[in-house]
Formats: C-alpha cells, structure tokens, sequence
C-alpha cells in the first residue's frame, strides 16, 4: 500500500527556534494535510493544500504542496512551549481515504 | 457544535468480551471512519463508510465489526476482545473525499 515518509521522527529544540518537518511518497497525491496531535487528544486539522506549489500560512505555521505532488514540508517559525506534540502529515489520492506519516514528535525547551 | 464525539474515554476488557464504540458528529459529513493508534505504527484505519448504510474495510479490519445506520453515527464493535485490540481509538469524519477529516478526542481500550 502507499507509505509516507516523514521526517524526523523527533525533534529537540530551544524556545524562539524555528522547526521544519518534511513528508515524501512514492505516490502522487492530490491533497496534503497537516494535524497536530497533544497528549491525550485526537489529531488537530492546522493546515489542507490542495495545489501543486500552493504556499499556506496559519499564524506561525507555513506548509506546502511540492511541485511532484509527492511531498510537503511544514515550517514552525519562533517556536513556543505550546507547539508541543506530535505533527502528522497526510496525503490523499482518489479515495475516500487519508494515508498518514507516522509523526514527528516536537519538544520545545523553554 | 461539538464536533465529533466518542463514547467511552476509557475502558477495559478482559479477553473474550464484547464492546461497542459510539462516535457520532454533527456536521452533517458524509464520510466517517475508525482508526487505531499504537506507539510507534501511526493512525491505521480500521473501517470507514462513505454514507448511511454503507461501510468498507480499511487497513486493519480483523477482528471488528461496524455499523451506520444513521448518518450522524459510526459503531465500531468488538465481538471477542483480545490483548492485541489494546490501543487508543479514534473516529473521525470528513464532508467530503479530499477535504480533510476531522478527529474525535479518542477512547482508551485496554484489553487484559
């Protein structure tokens, strides 16, 4: 079945630093979603691309949607302790249904 | 709106039990599926469904069985729990195919 590839798979940073995390596939997608997850609570929707080369912001967050359509990156700028937890990417194809990263895990020391 | 919602937060079973797992959603979506959480192995998908009535295998069905008989409602059950079916899971919803799902808080299913 189709795998996503994120990396890294933790991630050990300072306050104020800034964080990028990337996904790849061996298949084109036409949607890639990007979720944040906080112990003890379900995935988060932060941001959806749609568009091969769109550029999306949310607050400090920009993600994009590669130009192969087999990869996309998610930037965190000025990183804070509440950034926290574990980021999933996720692509979608034809289907009704979302192939998942297996996540990178995100701490931030104050 | 309260989104998705999933009832219980916790449980635990002793080998062989039986359980169902309620989700439900009032966004009117379409689309809604059960995943399970490990460490180590992400969200997999146990089964989904595209409409009232309906409902599909996902990555790793074995074991469970589903239902929607009303849209708003998606039930995971399992007929003869095992210590594998330990795991957190989720049930999400989506209006429709490549506009993102939307995730319930979890239940916590320990099975000894």
């Amino acid at each position: 079945g189709q795998q996503l590839n994120q990396s890294p798979q933790s991630m050990f940073i300072q306050e104020g630093e800034d964080v990028s995390m990337n996904c790849t596939s061996s298949s084109i997608f036409n949607t890639w979603l990007w979720y944040k997850q906080d112990p003890g609570e379900g995935p988060v929707l932060l941001i959806a691309l749609y568009k091969a080369g769109e550029l999306t912001s949310n607050g400090r967050l920009t993600a994009q949607f590669g130009i192969t359509r087999k990869d996309s990156f998610l930037n965190i700028s000025a990183s804070i302790p509440s950034d926290v937890g574990i980021y999933f990417c996720a692509g979608q194809g034809g289907s009704e249904k979302l192939v998942f990263g297996k996540g990178t895990k995100l701490t931030v020391n104050p | 709106n309260a989104g998705v919602t999933q009832t219980p937060k916790f449980r635990v079973l002793k080998t062989g039990q039986s359980m169902t797992l309620l989700c439900a959603q009032d966004m009117n979506h379409e689309y809604m599926y059960w995943y399970r959480q490990d460490p180590g192995m992400g969200l997999r998908l146990i089964h989904y469904s595209v409409g009232e009535g309906t409902t599909a295998k996902g990555e790793v069905p074995d074991g469970y069985n589903v239902s929607r008989l009303k849209k708003q409602n998606f039930l995971l059950g399992l007929e003869s729990a095992a210590p594998s079916q330990t795991s957190v899971y989720f049930c999400a919803s989506s209006p429709g195919r490549g506009v993102g799902q939307f995730f319930g808080p979890g239940t916590r299913l320990t099975v000894l």
